[in-house]
């Protein structure tokens, strides 16, 4: 089955840039959408067909793929960011193989 | 204000079944597809079926194929799961969300636990 992979965490300072990526085979021919998960709440969509913000979205988010690889960037991270992120994709079948990364914790302290 | 509401969710013993609904408002909702994804304890996101427009197409991760029927009611707005042989390893947090190959609207989750 299709995977797409996110390291488990990464660790800012407020106000540096944090990235995470998101790698998977499919990514060079599917979008990748991000959300952002706050502790205890439902996951919010930051980041539509690779890099396209939602209204409401802050613009430090911003996101972008190449080849394989799939990035979001939080520029001069908050500690309001601190949450755990999800890259999501399909592959490349078109038989509707939704998949989620396993999540990446961003400390921002 | 678009809005989707779960509801369903309860305390339930292997092998069980449990049917979870999804009312929607404030969007047209016979232009949308609908999704269902889980979140086990401590676990990350999982997607788990989807249904389109008018009801006639529906996938479903493996896990779930054979157990679990996605369903919807365009006049009543609402979405729903019918689980059945229900195992350990179904217990979680279920949301219903918008689909328009993003999610971009989500509810708030419906609490499954499968135990005895």
């Amino acid at each position: 089955s299709y995977e797409v992979t996110q390291p488990p965490s990464v660790s800012v300072s407020p106000g540096q840039t944090a990235r995470i990526t998101c790698s998977g085979d499919a990514l060079p021919k599917r979008y990748a959408y991000w959300y952002q998960q706050k502790s205890g709440q439902a996951p919010v969509l930051v980041i539509f067909e690779d890099s396209k913000r939602p209204s409401g979205i802050p613009e430090r988010f911003s996101a972008s793929t190449s080849g394989t690889m799939a990035t979001l960037t939080i520029s001069g991270a908050q500690v309001e960011d601190e949450a755990d992120y999800y890259c999501y994709s399909t592959d490349s079948s078109g038989n509707h193989n939704w998949v989620f990364g396993g999540g990446t914790k961003l400390t921002v302290l | 204000e678009v809005q989707l509401v779960e509801s369903g969710g309860d305390l339930v013993q292997p092998g069980g079944s449990l049917r979870l609904s999804c009312v929607a408002s404030g969007f047209p909702f016979t232009r949308y597809w609908m999704t269902w994804v889980r979140q086990a304890p401590g676990k990350g996101l999982e997607w788990v079926a989807n249904i389109n427009h008018d009801g006639h197409e529906k996938n479903y991760v493996d896990s779930v194929k054979g157990r679990f029927t996605v369903s919807r009611d365009n006049a009543k707005n609402s979405v729903y799961l019918q689980m059945n042989s229900l195992r350990v390893e179904d217990t979680a947090v279920y949301y219903c969300a918008r689909d328009r190959d993003d999610m971009d609207v989500w509810g708030k989750g419906t609490t499954v636990t499968v135990s005895s």
